[in-house]
C-alpha cells in the first residue's frame, strides 16, 4: 500500500528564514507521481509541483525548490527567504502512474507552516 | 477561467439525515474526484468519476455515493449521517489527455457539520 509521511506537524519560523518541509513515501510501484500542495485558510488545495518517479532532477521555481531522492524515498520542499504569505498547510502526496490511477492521491498528514513577521 | 465550484460551502445537518454536495468542474475537465478532510484522518480519497462512470473508489462505506452528469458536474451523497462525517469535502477536477497525468484542481470545499 502507498503511504506518505510528513513527520513535521508544525513549523514556525521568522520571516526571511529558509525552511524545509520533509516528505517520505512508501510505494511498491516502479512508476508513480509525487506532488506538493498548499492549503491556505480558504480551504482549496493549490498545486505546487508534480514529479514523475523517473525524473530525479531537482527543481527550482522562484523561492521554492524540491529535492527528490529516490534512494531514500524522500521528496523535500524548501522555501528560501520565507514570507508571511507562505503561511499555510503544505501537503505531500503520491499517486499511481497512468491516467486512471493518477487521480487517486494518497496524502501525508500535512505540515502547518507559520511565518512570523 | 472559472475554477472548481462547490456548493454549498457550509452546511449543518443532524445525525441520520442525508446530504448532497455539488461540484462544477473547470470547463472542459471530464474527471472529477472527491476527497474528505478531517483533523483525525487527514485527506482521504472518496471516488473519481470520468464520463459519468465511477472509475476509482476509496475505502468508505456504502453510505457515501456519487454520480456525474453528462456536463461533467458531479454530486456526492452521504446518507444516514454520523457525527464522524463532519468534514471538509473537497472536489477536484482534471483534464485528461493522452500523456497528461491529470493535475488536480481543487475547489474550496463544502464544510459539513453533523450534530
Amino acid at each position: 500500500a502507498q503511504k506518505v509521511t510528513q513527520a513535521q506537524t508544525e513549523i514556525s519560523v521568522v520571516e526571511k528564514e529558509d525552511v524545509t518541509l520533509d516528505c517520505v513515501y512508501e510505494t511498491r510501484d516502479t512508476t508513480y507521481y509525487l506532488f506538493w500542495y498548499k492549503q491556505p485558510p480558504s480551504g482549496e488545495l493549490v498545486f505546487l509541483i508534480r514529479r514523475n518517479s523517473f525524473d530525479e532532477q531537482n527543481e527550482i521555481s522562484g523561492r521554492y525548490s524540491w529535492n527528490f531522492q529516490k534512494s531514500t524515498s524522500s521528496f523535500n520542499f524548501t522555501i528560501t527567504a520565507s514570507q508571511v504569505v507562505d503561511s499555510a498547510v503544505y501537503f505531500c502526496a503520491l499517486s499511481e502512474a497512468g491516467i486512471q490511477g493518477a487521480q487517486k492521491l494518497v496524502f501525508g498528514q500535512g505540515t502547518r507552516l507559520t511565518i512570523n513577521p | 477561467k472559472a475554477g472548481v465550484t462547490q456548493t454549498p460551502r457550509y452546511l449543518i445537518k443532524t445525525r441520520g439525515q442525508q446530504v448532497t454536495l455539488s461540484c462544477s468542474p473547470i470547463s472542459g475537465h471530464r474527471s472529477v474526484s472527491w476527497y474528505q478532510q478531517t483533523p483525525g484522518q487527514g485527506l482521504q480519497f472518496l471516488f473519481e468519476y470520468f464520463s459519468e462512470t465511477q472509475r476509482n473508489k476509496g475505502n468508505f462505506p456504502g453510505r457515501f455515493s456519487g454520480r456525474q452528469f453528462s456536463n461533467s458536474r458531479s454530486e456526492m451523497n452521504v446518507s444516514t449521517l454520523e457525527l464522524g462525517d463532519s468534514a471538509l469535502y473537497l472536489c477536484a477536477s482534471s483534464l485528461l489527455l493522452a500523456g497528461n497525468t491529470g493535475e488536480l484542481f481543487f475547489g474550496e470545499g463544502s464544510r459539513l457539520t453533523v450534530l
